[in-house]
């Protein structure tokens, strides 16, 4: 079983619509939790962090993290093409990826 | 300035060569890691410090050596290279202290043939 775990997509939303994206981990003690896009071609660039359970939000962005579940989710609202990309899950101060998800906003 | 550099951004090497893979940054962070992507596969660890004494394994490190030469440089190295490590490789850095101070390079591009 991998550290971090990703559905590898494609997620394909409409324009304006709310993509969900999900990420669960096996390590228990894992305290910190990361999001990141990277467009084809380049880096990986931070979205946003978490590291208390509930909802964190910044602007069209929303994590979600339920420690007891082990999952963490990244929520975009209003998805707009520009959000197409690959998303990227990581936890723990080692900084352990997963797979990504590709997404795919439709206009 | 770039805030992390990598050098070269593109390499193409032969089996059996070795090669040094080089990052720099600016930042003044203490944590920085080394990462390889393959299509398909993510990001993988090879190697991270925390530190420039501390230098830890990855879920990757087998063919792969590093070297923290200061706090600022973090260097890759391939022995003995294997078409099985062409790849896109990313060094990144991250504050210990500012969880949204984390940066990543622009990517080397190494192709063992």
């Amino acid at each position: 079983q991998k550290e971090v775990e990703q559905n590898s997509g494609p997620l394909s939303v409409p324009e304006g619509a709310i993509a969900s994206l999900n990420c669960t981990y096996s390590d228990r003690g894992s305290q910190s939790f990361f999001w990141y896009r990277q467009y084809s071609g380049k880096s990986p660039e931070l979205i946003m962090f978490i590291y208390s359970n509930g909802d964190k939000e910044d602007g069209r962005f929303t994590a979600q993290l339920n420690k007891a579940s082990q999952y963490v989710s990244l929520l975009i609202r209003d998805s707009q093409p520009s959000d197409s990309a690959t998303y990227l899950c990581a936890v723990g101060d080692k900084l352990i990826f997963g797979t990504g998800t590709l997404l795919a906003v439709q206009p | 300035d770039a805030d992390v550099t990598q050098t070269p951004r593109n390499r193409i090497t032969k089996t059996g060569k070795r090669i040094m893979l080089e990052c720099s940054q600016t930042k003044g962070h203490d944590r920085m890691y080394w990462y390889r992507q393959d299509p398909g596969l993510g990001l993988r660890l090879i190697y991270y410090s925390f530190d420039v004494k501390d230098i830890n394994k990855g879920e990757i490190s087998d063919g792969y050596s590093v070297s923290r030469q200061a706090q600022a440089k973090f260097s890759l190295s391939l022995e003995s290279a294997i078409p099985n490590q062409t790849a896109l490789y990313f060094c990144a850095t991250s504050d210990l202290r500012d969880y949204n101070e984390q940066f990543f390079g622009p990517g080397t591009r190494l192709t063992v043939l």
